[in-house]
């Protein structure tokens, strides 16, 4: 069974422009949350989606965006990007149904964002 | 405001030992609690979780142990080998379709 995939791996942009990841979950999971790892910091979360619907969203400002597709995949943008945003941002998935609790995520490789 | 920390960054043990790796939340409705480890450079891997109806799991050479009242949980590693070093993170949550994670601690086993 696959993995989480996320694409890009690495990517370099210019502070004010946009970025778009991807993310394809494990197949049969409808859940898929975002993460944002900076050095020193654990995991912040960012979004989480299920059947297309955003269900909770962490403290991120508003050029954070996401969305989910029927398939499950999904995309995370940052706008305006600004050198802080430099980080490793991770996509996780699940298979919880109607229920978040007791469901474990599993994570994808990650995709490496660098700001200049 | 850190709802789960983990308070040591680091931690170096021998092959073959225990490693024990600590972490405290503060929320009381956090009801599940998931540890991951992470290699440089890819994603963290899950390796064991524990509900809050239960104060211990098992798998393998990882062990679990939650504590309520205290607000703490804990990873032991029987025995600990080099391939376990990496950074080790603790995630709880509490009915909000989010984890919340720790800042990590990174596990070094001496050969």
């Amino acid at each position: 069974k696959a993995g989480v995939t996320q694409t890009p791996r690495y990517l370099i942009k210019t502070r004010g422009q946009q970025v778009t990841l991807s993310c394809s979950p494990i197949s049969g999971h409808r859940s898929v949350s975002w993460y944002q790892q900076t050095p020193g910091q654990g995991l912040q979360f960012l979004f989480e989606y299920f059947s297309e619907t955003q269900r909770n969203k962490g403290n991120f400002p508003g050029r954070f965006s996401g969305r989910q597709f029927s398939n499950s995949r999904s995309e995370m943008n940052v706008s305006t990007l600004e050198l802080g945003d430099s980080a490793l941002y991770l996509c996780a998935s699940s298979s919880n149904l109607d229920s978040f609790v007791g469901n474990t995520i599993y994570f994808g490789e990650g995709s490496w964002l660098t700001v200049v | 405001d850190q709802q789960v920390k983990q308070n040591s960054p680091s931690l170096s043990v021998q092959e073959g030992r225990i490693s024990i790796l600590n972490c405290d939340y503060t929320n009381s409705m956090f009801d599940y609690f998931l540890w991951y480890k992470k290699y440089p450079a890819e994603g963290p891997t899950f390796l064991i979780s524990i509900s809050s109806i239960k104060d211990k799991n098992e798998d393998g050479r990882f062990t679990v142990f939650l504590n309520k009242s205290a607000k703490h949980l804990s990873l032991h590693i029987v025995p600990s080998q080099p391939g376990d070093s990496a950074v080790y993170f603790c995630a709880a949550s509490a009915w909000t379709y989010k984890y919340i994670f720790g800042t990590g601690t990174r596990l070094k086993v001496l050969a």
